[in-house]
């Protein structure tokens, strides 16, 4: 059975504090790993794909990199816009995604 | 662009009706696939979609059931609701083919109570 750990739970993070969210993950047959955020109230829009250990990909703050049994997603100088759901989901050989319980961010003006 | 629409947004039913959502995808997107978002569960695959065939199904009891039209347009429906059932239903698209190098966008969802 797939299985995707997000840690932390929770993170609070004062304006401009950087910090890292941690997405482990045991499947076979990985086919790509995705980021979405999720704000209260509204479905998950798509951060990244990631389909290789050590492939990265960057937006304006968020960096999201991968190995072969975990991800990151580093938010660097974070705004308090970046305050969300994280979602961690992995993609594997039969069409559907696993998702990880999600890191809730606060980010503190 | 016009993003995955899901119909309706909000809805309340009582214990032992059915429910009917509805999705649009993404302007050429063919495979589309449905999910529950529970506090408790997070996020659970339902089914999935490709060219009104279902390619894939969770771990969810048969009251749970879902179809594709040929505009690639969806529903889902859940008979006999229980209490348990109320979620967030979130449907999902995506070109679909083949995995590799699909993004896969969600709508806003459906939220659904049960009383």
């Amino acid at each position: 059975e797939d299985q995707v750990t997000q840690s932390p739970e929770a993170l609070r993070l004062q304006e401009g504090e950087s910090s890292s969210l941690n997405c482990s993950y045991t499947v076979s047959g990985l086919r790509g790993l995705f980021w979405y955020r999720q704000d209260p109230g509204k479905g998950p829009e798509f951060l990244f794909t990631l389909y290789s250990a050590g492939e990265e990909k960057e937006k304006e703050r968020l960096k999201a990199t991968l190995t072969k049994k975990e991800s990151f997603l580093h938010i660097t100088a974070p705004k308090p816009e970046d305050s969300a759901t994280y979602l961690c989901a992995v993609q594997v050989n039969d069409y559907k995604l696993s998702f990880g319980a999600g890191t809730t961010v606060t980010v503190r003006a | 662009k016009a993003g995955v629409t899901q119909t309706p947004r909000y809805l309340i039913k009582t214990r032992g009706q059915q429910v009917t959502l509805s999705c649009s995808p993404i302007s050429g997107h063919r495979s589309v696939s449905w999910y529950q978002q529970t506090p408790g569960q997070g996020l659970q695959f339902l089914f999935e979609y490709f060219s009104e065939t279902q390619r894939n199904k969770g771990n969810f009891p048969g009251r749970f059931s879902g179809r594709q039209f040929s505009n690639s347009r969806s529903e889902m429906n859940v008979s006999t609701l229980e209490l348990g059932d109320s979620a967030l239903y979130l449907c999902a698209s995506s070109f679909g083919g083949t995995v590799s190098g699909n993004t896969i966008y969600f709508g806003e969802g459906s939220w659904l109570t049960v009383v």
